[in-house]
């Protein structure tokens, strides 16, 4: 079965501290690993993409086939990074792909 | 560049009635995504669209539930005779293509309420 799991609802962190939000998947084919994030008042948007290896605002995602995971880090946390944070697995073999998603993650900085 | 449009932002509609939400992609997208997010859940994928085709349903329930995008015109997911399950947020996404090499871009949502 296709799933994407994200065990914790919400995680406060101290401005400074790291972060790592937590995603493990489940699918037997090659994953497309994806983080969404949804600001306050604003829309869901794409973050990163494993396929990229890019970092973007600080924040990396390693695939780990052998653990089935795509954990977000960031070194240090700043309040601006307060949001809800998605992870997402692309399925599918080109013209039915679609993405499915965890049930997020509410990242809360302290000051 | 607008972005994906969803309207109405909130519909409340009583037991029964139909809703129909409707959704405007970013231009030059032609693919389609509804999801459904229920309180405590997440993204719920539905259903995946392109230009007069249905490419993927499988998250879509068999009765009540259509979707449709026409060649000229917005998506319109369509909910007949709703029910109180049926409250929830519903989110439209468009992408260029395939959605491993275009991000998903999405609407602002729209929020059911069944009374």
């Amino acid at each position: 079965a296709q799933r994407v799991t994200q065990p914790e609802k919400l995680l406060s962190v101290f401005k400074g501290a790291p972060v790592e939000l937590k995603c493990n998947y489940s699918y037997s084919g090659s994953p497309e690993l994806f983080w969404y994030v949804q600001y306050s008042r604003q829309r869901l948007q794409l973050l990163l993409r494993h396929i990229s290896r890019e970092s973007i605002k600080g924040f990396t995602a390693d695939l780990n086939k052998g653990e089935t995971s795509f954990h977000l880090k960031k070194p240090f946390a700043q309040e601006e990074d307060s949001a809800m944070y998605y992870c997402a697995l692309g399925v599918g073999t080109g013209r039915d792909d679609k993405i499915i998603f965890g049930k997020g993650t509410r990242l809360h900085i302290l000051p | 560049n607008a972005g994906v449009m969803q309207n109405p932002r909130h519909l409340v509609r009583r037991r029964g009635q139909e809703a129909r939400l409707r959704c405007s992609p970013m231009k030059g997208h032609s693919h389609v995504y509804w999801y459904r997010q229920l309180p405590e859940e997440g993204l719920k994928f539905m259903v995946y669209l392109q230009k007069e085709n249905i490419i993927d349903e499988s998250g879509m329930p068999k009765e009540r539930f259509s979707a449709e995008f026409p060649k000229e015109g917005p998506s319109i997911l369509r909910i007949q005779q709703v029910v109180r399950g049926d409250s929830a947020a519903y989110f439209c996404a468009s992408s260029a293509g395939s959605s491993y090499n275009s991000p998903l871009h999405f609407g602002n949502g729209t929020r059911l309420t069944v009374t």
